[in-house]
């Protein structure tokens, strides 16, 4: 299965910055996704990462908010802008492969104060 | 309302104990994948299951998928402190689409 590389791992971050996570995948994949688990939470999926176009983004989620890119198979960028106390929580990235399901990245945890 | 029903919220066994996990779709579910974390990090990948009636055990782990596709357990035998963490059901509620998730189990074991 394929191997995700995320980061920063973690980070602190001012009110109203921007932060951009990255996901680094070891061979190309079709399916990308970006979960955010809020504290005490599951999982919520932000958006799908589509390659050469725009992502598709689920019910909530706008791209304003979170614009994603993904300029090849292997590499996607999630970006939390503007940023409130409120988006303190852990974003993951995921990957899907037909043969091996759903990979996910070890997630960056993020702190908004 | 949830896509995934997962049951119990929580649990406290003692170190030993057998214990079960469930997770309930009123659909059909494409696959069905567990995975566990521990608190603050990523998620560790434990089992995927597509067809109904599926059985699959590592260790001391085995998830079942029930004929009907819309039902799924994990047990642990002899829990250890190692099982400890939070526990996660994710499902294909459309085929290739995206993983919905069930609000996950915490599980404590009490050596």
């Amino acid at each position: 299965s394929a191997v995700i590389s995320q980061k920063p791992s973690r980070d602190i971050c001012q009110r109203g910055t921007s932060l951009t996570i990255q996901c680094q995948v070891d061979s190309q994949v079709t399916m990308m996704f970006w979960y955010r688990q809020q504290p005490g939470q599951s999982l919520t999926l932000i958006a799908t990462a589509n390659q050469g176009s725009e992502a598709t983004y689920e019910s909530g989620f706008v791209i304003d908010k979170f614009p994603i890119s993904r300029p090849n198979l292997t590499f996607s960028t999630l970006t939390v802008s503007n940023m409130s106390p409120e988006d303190s929580s852990i974003y993951l990235c995921s990957v899907g492969q037909t043969n091996y399901g759903y990979t996910f990245g070890s997630g960056t945890r993020l702190t908004v104060v | 309302s949830q896509e995934l029903e997962q049951s119990p919220q929580s649990l406290i066994v003692q170190e030993g104990k057998n214990l079960t996990i469930n997770c309930t779709s009123s659909k059909t579910l494409y696959g069905l994948y567990w995975y566990k974390q521990k608190y603050g990090e990523g998620l560790i990948f434990l089992m995927m299951l597509q067809k109904g009636g599926e059985e699959k055990s590592h260790e001391k782990i085995t998830a079942k998928l029930d004929e009907k596709k819309q039902q799924s357990s994990l047990h642990i035998t002899a829990s250890q402190p190692s099982h400890a963490g939070i526990y996660l059901c994710g499902a294909d509620i459309v085929y290739g689409n995206k993983l919905v998730f069930g609000a996950g189990t915490i599980l404590r074991v009490k050596s």
